[in-house]
């Protein structure tokens, strides 16, 4: 079980909108920033999205990310095929102290 | 080129020990936090332990306390993992990464090794 809660998949066409919520605590997200990790398959976890809503140089401007509270929401837009991938969210827990992950969101293209 | 390279991973029994070596090259390793993180087959990502700068803080996961120990050796640019009474449940694949924030607390990785795996069965 996961200390973060995302939904476990999600899905869209092509050129579409989708978000996948990341839900945590007051000693998680409440408290610290959130980063969104890609993750194509038989690959390396990839940056996404660094303290809430950042981007990585190279990271294309369809990835958004925003925080509210103990909640977290990454956002493509312009879904594209390669879009295809797991997506974490992580964060910092003050309590006990370590970095915990959502348990990933599968992102199926349609 | 800003890389990181693990090894040291491989079959071992159950109760058995492993040390994996994370090598870091292309930046100044001394001045970044670092992270493990591993991930079960076919499961999601779950962070092992950290380490400052000057080894000064560390921290581990509760399913790794008391079994694995994370040190570095800035001189040579390696961060390394000792993981001693290994458990079926501790097969995955280990990723070493940076650290870049001005506290864990509100870092972020930002490279990441391939991997290695590791596999704990008799």
């Amino acid at each position: 079980q996961s200390v973060l809660t995302q939904p476990p998949s999600a899905s869209g066409t092509p050129g579409q909108r989708v978000t996948i919520s990341c839900s945590g605590s007051s000693s998680n997200i409440g408290s610290n920033t959130v980063n969104w990790y890609q993750q194509l398959p038989g690959t390396a976890p990839k940056l996404l999205i660094y303290g809430n809503n950042q981007r990585p140089s190279g990271v294309p401007d369809r990835f958004s990310g925003s925080k509210s509270g103990t909640s977290a929401s990454l956002a493509i837009s312009g879904l594209q095929s390669e879009d295809e991938a797991d997506y974490y969210c992580a964060a910092w827990d003050d309590s006990p102290n370590g970095r915990v992950f959502g348990g990933g969101t599968k992102l199926t293209v349609l | 080129e800003v890389q990181l390279v693990e090894s040291g991973g491989g079959l071992v029994k159950p109760e058995g020990s492993l040390r994996l070596t994370c090598a870091a090259s292309g930046y100044s390793f001394a001045q970044y936090d670092m992270n493990w993180v591993r991930q079960a087959p076919g499961k999601g990502l779950e962070w092992v332990s950290s380490i400052t700068t000057s080894s000064h803080y560390i921290y581990y996961a509760d399913s790794v306390k008391g079994r694995f120990t994370i040190s570095r050796d800035n001189a040579r640019n390696s961060l390394y993992l000792q993981m001693n009474s290994l458990r079926a449940e501790d097969t995955a694949v280990y990723y070493c990464a940076r650290e870049v924030g001005v506290a864990l607390r509100f870092a972020h990785s930002d490279i990441w090794g391939q991997g290695t795996m590791v596999t704990v069965s008799s």
